[in-house]
Order: C-alpha cells, then structure tokens, then sequence
C-alpha cells in the first residue's frame, strides 16, 4: 500500500541551529503533504499545508520564517526549523493524500520526527 | 472551525474486556469521520473511517464505530480486547465538501490492556 516515509525519525540538535525533516510519498505522488506537531499529551495540531510548486499555507500562530516548508516535487516535501530553540522540541508528523487529492482518499502518515533542542 | 473532543484522557482494560472509546466533533456542516491508531513506536495507521450510507461502520482488527448525527458522536467499539490493542486512538474529522483538507484531531486516548 501506499508509504509514506519520513527522515529522521528522531533527532538531538544544540540550540540555535537548524534542522531539516524529509516527507516523501514512495509510490504515490502528493499535490498536497500536511505537516502536524504533536506536543506530549495532547492531540497532533496542523502546522500547515504543503503545496507542491507553491508556497505552504500556514495556520494561525505558526511562524513561517522559523518553520520553512518546501515542496519542490510531488514526492518530497520538507519542513525546516530554523534556529532551534528547547521550546520546539516536539513530535513533528507529516502526511499526504493519495489519489489525487481527493477528500474521500485515505490519508497515509509518516512514523514521525522526534525533535529534541539542547 | 471544526473540533474533536475524546473524552477519556487514559483507558486501562483487562484483555477480554469491552471497548468503547468516545469521540464528538463540533461542526455545522458535513463530514468525514475516521480512527487512527498508534502503536508504541509505529505511525499512525487507519483504523476505519465514516463517509456516508450505513453509520455503523466496520475497520481493521474487529473494531467498529458507530457515527450518530444527532449526538455528533463516532465512538469507537470493540466487544473484546486483547494485549497487542495496546495504544493511542485518534478520533479525526474532515469537511467533506472542501477540498484536500487536513484532518482535525481529537487529543488522543490512550488504551492499556492488562493481561
């Protein structure tokens, strides 16, 4: 079935450095790639909404100079966090729907980036 | 906007026990309605999700849920649990008249099976 996968599934950075996340689609292709963060204890909140060959939508709150998203083909999105702080530390998740996008298409998830800020 | 609500934070059951995990959503409109679940260490899989046609609907690994229009609910039922059902629920909804949308989570609850 379709695959999502998603690179690296955890990962340790020093404060103020940058940290790159891989959403890849591996035998479907993806218009349109979610990415949600999941705080401990508490449900996965949408971040925002990769478009690929546009700029992301973000959602309210999110801050799109620290949290870069690109989508730069239909398999790949990639979400960056942009000077680390020990606040951003969290479970970050990406997903994607196949079949073109359509609502009534299953939507698959990767295993997830744990994100931890020293 | 729309919103989940999964009423038990932390659910601890011996195996043979009964499940019922509740979820109500908040929106005016109409909508899609799914469980997913995560296993220790796994990603989030699709347990069963609710379209249209007969509210009672059937998933994965014997488990069902049953959408109630009037109540908002989708809770999610299984007669008998077992250890390996050890794991966090998300109850998720979408508009089903918008396009690609997200899916908007409930927080989540967790099941524990006692052997």
């Amino acid at each position: 079935g379709a695959v999502v996968s998603q690179h690296p599934s955890w990962v340790i950075c020093k404060s103020g450095t940058s940290v790159k996340i891989e959403c890849r689609s591996l035998d479907f292709q993806a218009t349109t790639m979610f990415w949600y963060r999941q705080f401990p204890k508490q449900s996965l909140m949408l971040m925002a909404t990769s478009n690929e060959g546009s700029k992301a939508t973000y959602e309210q709150g999110v801050e799109k100079d620290k949290f870069l998203i690109n989508h730069a083909s239909l398999t790949l999105s990639t979400l960056t966090v942009t000077s680390a702080h020990p606040e951003d530390s969290s479970f970050y998740i990406c997903s994607a729907r196949e079949g073109g996008g359509s609502q009534n298409s299953p939507l698959h998830f990767g295993n997830g980036t744990r994100l931890t800020v020293t | 906007a729309q919103s989940v609500s999964q009423h038990n934070h932390h659910v601890i059951l011996s195996e043979a026990a009964s499940l019922e995990l509740g979820c109500n959503y908040s929106y005016g409109g109409t909508v899609n309605l799914f469980w997913y679940v995560q296993y220790p260490g796994q990603h989030l899989q699709l347990l069963l999700k609710y379209f249209s046609g007969d509210p009672l609907v059937k998933g994965i690994k014997g488990f069902e849920a049953e959408f109630i229009k009037s109540k908002f609910s989708f809770n999610l039922r299984k007669p008998s649990v077992q250890w390996s059902d050890t794991a966090e629920y998300f109850c998720a909804v979408n508009d089903r008249n918008s396009g690609n949308t997200p899916l908007v989570f409930g927080k989540g609850t967790r099941l524990s099976v006692i052997a």
